[in-house]
Parts: C-alpha cells; structure tokens; sequence
C-alpha cells in the first residue's frame, strides 16, 4: 500500500529560527515529489522534485530529494510569522487511477 | 484562465438530504479529483476521473457519488448526508501528460447537522 509520512507532525519555533520537515514516501511508480503550504484555504504548490540531490529553491525556503533513501526535506531558514502554515507532501505517481498520495501534512506555527 | 473553480464556498445541511458540489477547470484536464479534509489529517481522496466518462473510488468513496460527462465538469453528490461527512472538500485538476502540479479550487465547506 502506498504511504507518505510526514515528520514532525506539528512544530512551534520563534521567528527567525531555521525549520527542517521531513517526508517520507513507499510508493509504487514514482514519478515526482511536491511540496504545498496549505494556510486557509487551498494548498499552494511550493515545489517539485523529481531527481535525486537536485535542491529547489524559491528565497528562504528549499527542497531536496534522495530517490534512494525514498525522503525529501523542506528547509526554511530565518522562518517568519507568515511561514505558518501546513506544509503538504505528496508523490505523483505514473498511474492511471489515484495518481497522488498525500502525507498528513506538518502543522508549522512561527511565533513572533 | 479561472483554474479550478468549486461552488458552493459554504453549505450547511440537515441529516438526510442531498446535495451536490460543483467543481470545474478551464485547463483541459484529463485527471479531476476530489478530497476532504479533516481537522489534523491531510487529504484524503474521495474519488478521482482520468477523463471524461471515466470515473473510479479513491480512499474514501462511501457516501458520495461523482460523474464526469465532460473534461471541465466533475460534480460530487451526497446522497443522504451524515454528520460525519462534515469536512472541507477540495477540487484538483491535473494533467496526465506531464508531471506536473495539481490545481487546488478554493474549497467548500460543508457542515451536516
């Protein structure tokens, strides 16, 4: 059965503190990892990986995969209060049928 | 482009009865879902179509009905709605063809008395 797991599952830092949240993933036919901060509303896509040791950046956040160890990290350095969110991971899979799983997200609150 | 557009925002209704949540996207794709979310759980899928008139259960599909008559349209419908069909649901819409993002609608909130 496929899985994604997401650790840690709620986190409280201070602003400016540097945040890393883990995925991992068991699934059949991978064909790309995404990453999405969910605030109010809809998820908002933040990355996608698809090969290994490649990082991603987009400003203070930052993503790596290993396709080997089949895990991803999501890094946000000097973290500000409107980084809290949850922080969504899913697998795109090569499928006809269910082609997304999700892990249960990580809770991130940034206090001031 | 207007993405992925879901109505109603909001709806509350009363045990028993049946309603059904819009969803549609102007970006001719194949793959539409539909998930819920519950408080400190991520999205689960409900049900899922990899195109017109193809439609399948995800991991959730007890309750809940869909149709997919054409590639922008792919209504839910609660047949009896339960308490605990309560829950925020998502729209996402994706293409088959490359790796790629979903595209999340804004969501509807559903609350069952």
């Amino acid at each position: 059965e496929d899985k994604v797991v997401q650790s840690p599952l709620s986190l409280v830092v201070h602003e400016g503190d540097t945040v890393t949240l883990n995925c991992s993933y068991e699934v059949t036919n991978f064909r790309s990892l995404l990453w999405y901060k969910q605030e109010k509303k809809a998820p908002t896509f933040l990355f996608m990986l698809t090969s290994s040791g490649i990082e991603k950046k987009s400003g203070r956040l930052s993503s790596i995969l290993d396709k080997k160890e089949l895990f991803s990290i999501l890094n946000i350095t000097a973290t500000q209060t409107g980084d809290s969110a949850v922080y969504l991971c899913a697998v795109e899979k090569y499928n006809y049928g269910q082609n997304f799983v999700f892990g249960p997200g990580t809770r991130l609150s940034v206090l001031p | 482009n207007a993405g992925v557009t879901q109505t109603p925002k909001f709806q509350v209704l009363k045990t028993g009865q049946s309603m059904t949540l819009q969803c549609a996207q102007d970006m001719n794709h194949e793959y539409m879902s539909w998930y819920r979310q519950d408080p400190g759980m991520g999205l689960r899928l409900i049900h899922y179509s990899v195109g017109a008139g193809i439609t399948d259960q995800g991991e959730v599909p007890n309750g809940y009905n869909v149709s997919r008559s054409t590639t922008e349209d792919f209504p839910l419908r609660l047949l009896s709605a339960a308490p605990s069909q309560t829950s925020v649901y998502f729209c996402a819409s994706s293409s088959t063809q490359a790796s790629g993002t979903q595209y999340f609608g804004p969501g509807t909130r559903l609350l069952v008395l």
